[in-house]
């Protein structure tokens, strides 16, 4: 069975960075694309990053494009998040994804989500 | 971008009713190809993530029970509960992998009435 586990949420001030880390287990890691999606508060699901299996490809909703950084080891299983120059707005929980493999980008396993809070 | 619009924004219906939730992409996401529409749909429970119920916009995960169902091709999809059960309330949301930016539909908030 395939886990996914979020952490690295918190409080951190606007312009501050943060980084976020999902372990997975139960799968090939290295086969499977996976991404970051977030909710803020009381609203909808946002997709955030995609990074593919050999981590040769990388795509970013604009609205993090130049502050965000995913990265993965599939050495250790795992999935990065590196968010700087933080805003208000970035306020959400952030799930990690697993993708269904080949290339199809939605999402049969998703973490509990980790909470990242924007705010002086 | 592809643009999902959901309707309504929730509605109430009895225990054993059917439910449908509307989902409209602002453009086709039907791949001439291989004829598939790029189209899944999650249902998310007050405090869990997202759930996989529905992908190529009619097929069924693996575990999903047989009351959900879904519709539709090119623009226009339905997420159908057949007859609604008391565990089935949620937020239902559409989601559009046809091209990235990858796009989710605003959310329909299912409840008992």
């Amino acid at each position: 069975e395939v886990h996914l586990l979020e952490s690295g949420g918190g409080l951190v001030q606007p312009g501050g960075s943060l980084r976020l880390s999902c372990a997975a287990s139960g799968l090939t890691f290295s086969s499977y694309a996976m991404s970051w999606v977030r909710q803020a508060p009381g609203k909808g699901l946002e997709w955030v990053s995609t990074l593919s299996g050999s981590a040769t490809s990388t795509y970013y909703a604009d609205s993090v494009k130049g502050r965000f950084t995913v990265s993965r080891d599939n050495f250790k299983n795992t999935l990065y998040l590196q968010m700087n120059s933080l805003r208000a707005e970035d306020t959400a929980i952030y799930y990690c994804a697993k993708d269904i493999g080949s290339g199809y980008y939605y999402f049969d396993c998703w973490g509990p989500g980790t909470l990242v809070t924007v705010s002086s | 971008d592809i643009v999902m619009t959901q309707s309504p924004d929730s509605l109430a219906v009895s225990l054993g009713e059917r439910a449908t939730i509307n989902c409209k992409s602002s453009q086709s996401v039907l791949y001439n190809s291989n004829n598939k529409n790029y189209l899944a749909w999650y249902q998310q429970k007050l405090g869990q993530p997202p759930k996989l119920l529905i992908y190529w916009a009619s097929t069924r995960e693996s575990g999903v029970p047989d009351r959900f169902s879904g519709s539709g091709s090119g623009t226009d999809f339905t997420l159908t509960i057949s007859s609604l059960q008391a565990e089935d309330v949620a937020v239902y949301y559409c989601q559009q992998y046809y091209s990235i930016p990858l796009t989710f539909g605003g959310g329909t908030k299912v409840e008992i009435k």
